[in-house]
């Protein structure tokens, strides 16, 4: 099996609050993890590639101060997001890649944030 | 070019009715891609890989066009819970990251 879980799947915040989105992977370890981030009949727009042990690698675009990725293990990354405003509000999904598998991504459930 | 490029539909068809995809890339030397299926609101989910010609599994059929630089997807026998958004992925950059189209909107109706 390949099962990636995240949490939380929901979360509305307040404008200016910072909040934190877990991804695992549950039954295999993942060298790679992938952030995305899809806003209402758009493309999944990738965020940041995460390996484990270090830094995590950014798009174009994507403030890493903003956006903040801790990928501390082989089961798990985080993304936090900082200060978060009312344009930042969207579907954020991880996905991850199975060691033995070089290109293939398992996502999670993904998490839906609002910010108010 | 775009990296990937996808119709996005909605392609309307009956129960029963087979139907197929296409999906543009431009990097011609990109060796694998990638369907997935996205129900609405929810995460995508890998559908089947293509890493040479094609690949069949069931009623989906997926085949590569090298020359043209696009993959297909060919579903058979359409049941109702075919209808999702159908994305194509093409792994891009340093090959470890996926570069994802806009989606294929598929609705199958009684």
């Amino acid at each position: 099996g390949a099962v990636v879980s995240q949490h939380p799947s929901r979360v509305i915040c307040k404008s200016g609050t910072s909040v934190k989105i877990e991804c695992r992977s549950l039954d295999f370890q993942a060298t790679t993890m992938f952030w995305y981030r899809q806003f209402p009949k758009q493309s999944l727009m990738l965020m940041a590639t995460s390996n484990e042990g270090s830094k995590a690698t950014y798009e174009q675009g994507v403030e890493k101060d903003k956006f903040l990725i801790n990928h501390a293990s082989l089961t798990l990354s985080t993304l936090t997001v900082t200060s978060a405003h009312p344009e930042d509000s969207s579907f954020y999904i991880c996905s991850a890649r199975r060691r033995d598998s070089p290109y293939e991504q398992y996502f999670g459930p993904g998490t839906r944030l609002t910010v108010t | 070019r775009k990296e990937v490029e996808q119709d996005p539909g909605p392609f309307n068809v009956p129960e029963g009715a087979t139907v197929a995809f296409n999906c543009t890339y431009s990097n011609s030397a990109s060796q694998s891609f990638f369907w997935y299926r996205q129900d609405c609101r929810k995460e995508p989910k890998l559908l089947m890989s293509v890493y040479s010609s094609g690949n069949e599994d069931g009623r989906f059929t997926a085949q590569l066009n090298r020359a043209s630089q696009y993959i297909s997807l060919l579903i058979r026998d359409s049941k109702l819970s075919d209808s999702a958004t159908y994305l194509c992925a093409v792994p891009s950059g340093g090959y470890s990251t996926l570069t994802f189209g806009k989606g294929t909107m598929l609705l199958v109706s009684p």
